[in-house]
């Protein structure tokens, strides 16, 4: 079955540090870029970060630039995404969702994980 | 860079058609024909339904379609359906620095 399987959320004190996996199944993991999105409580859904199938391209949003790190290990079809400094306002479900470079759009999400950054 | 506009909510009748649209701006909508739509069940994995601003993607119902009009996207739903009660997002490709932006989705309700 296609399919992404996020793991590694939960609480974390304001400051913290929580590192996210996604397991991907299904497809040939290598030839996709691999993406994070997310939607906080009530709000829309959010980019967070790209990267390229080799690793050699990542993109952040803003907000987490310098805090959050996204990397790969394509032997393992996953995906993973470090975040540090965390923030009440980094509290979302994370969702791990594959990229179609190039044309921009994501044709395959997960269910998610939820982050909840509080003290 | 400001997310997309969509507007709130929008209702409609079993077996009605409903509009939802996407406003962006000059640096998103309205120089890429990179629009894609979502429809996401609170739980659940949000799923493709329209990429390149008007494609379906592979057995999708054909109850769902794309357009785009200058800065502004749109989704159309047909023949409405229970099931098709849910939160729609719109995203449009932003450029190099920015990547992909979200709208602030749109709640749809079967009435």
């Amino acid at each position: 079955e296609v399919q992404l399987v996020e793991s590694g959320g939960g609480l974390v004190q304001p400051g913290g540090s929580l590192r996210l996996s996604c397991v991907a199944s299904g497809f040939n993991f290598r030839s996709y870029w691999m993406s994070w999105v997310r939607q906080a409580p009530g709000k829309g859904l959010e980019w967070v970060a790209n990267m390229r199938q080799d690793g050699g391209e990542k993109d952040y949003v803003d907000s987490v630039k310098g805090r959050f790190t996204i990397s790969r290990d394509n032997a393992k079809n996953s995906l993973y995404v470090q975040m540090n400094s965390l923030r009440a306002e980094d509290t979302a479900v994370y969702y791990c969702a594959r990229l179609r470079g190039g044309v921009w759009h994501f044709d395959l999400w997960g269910r998610g994980t939820l982050v909840t950054v509080s003290s | 860079q400001s997310a997309l506009t969509q507007s709130a909510s929008v209702s409609g009748s079993p077996g009605q058609s409903i509009t939802i649209s996407c406003t962006g701006t000059s640096s998103d909508i309205g120089t890429y024909n990179l629009v894609s739509w979502y429809q996401h069940h609170p739980g659940k994995a949000p799923k493709l339904l329209i990429y390149e601003a008007d494609k379906r993607p592979s057995g999708l119902s054909n109850r769902f379609s794309g357009s785009k009009s200058g800065s502004t996207a749109s989704l159309t739903i047909s023949g409405l359906q229970a099931e098709d009660e849910a939160d729609y997002y719109c995203c449009s490709y932003a450029g190099y620095s920015t990547s992909v932006i979200f709208g602030g989705g749109t709640k749809l309700t079967v009435l």
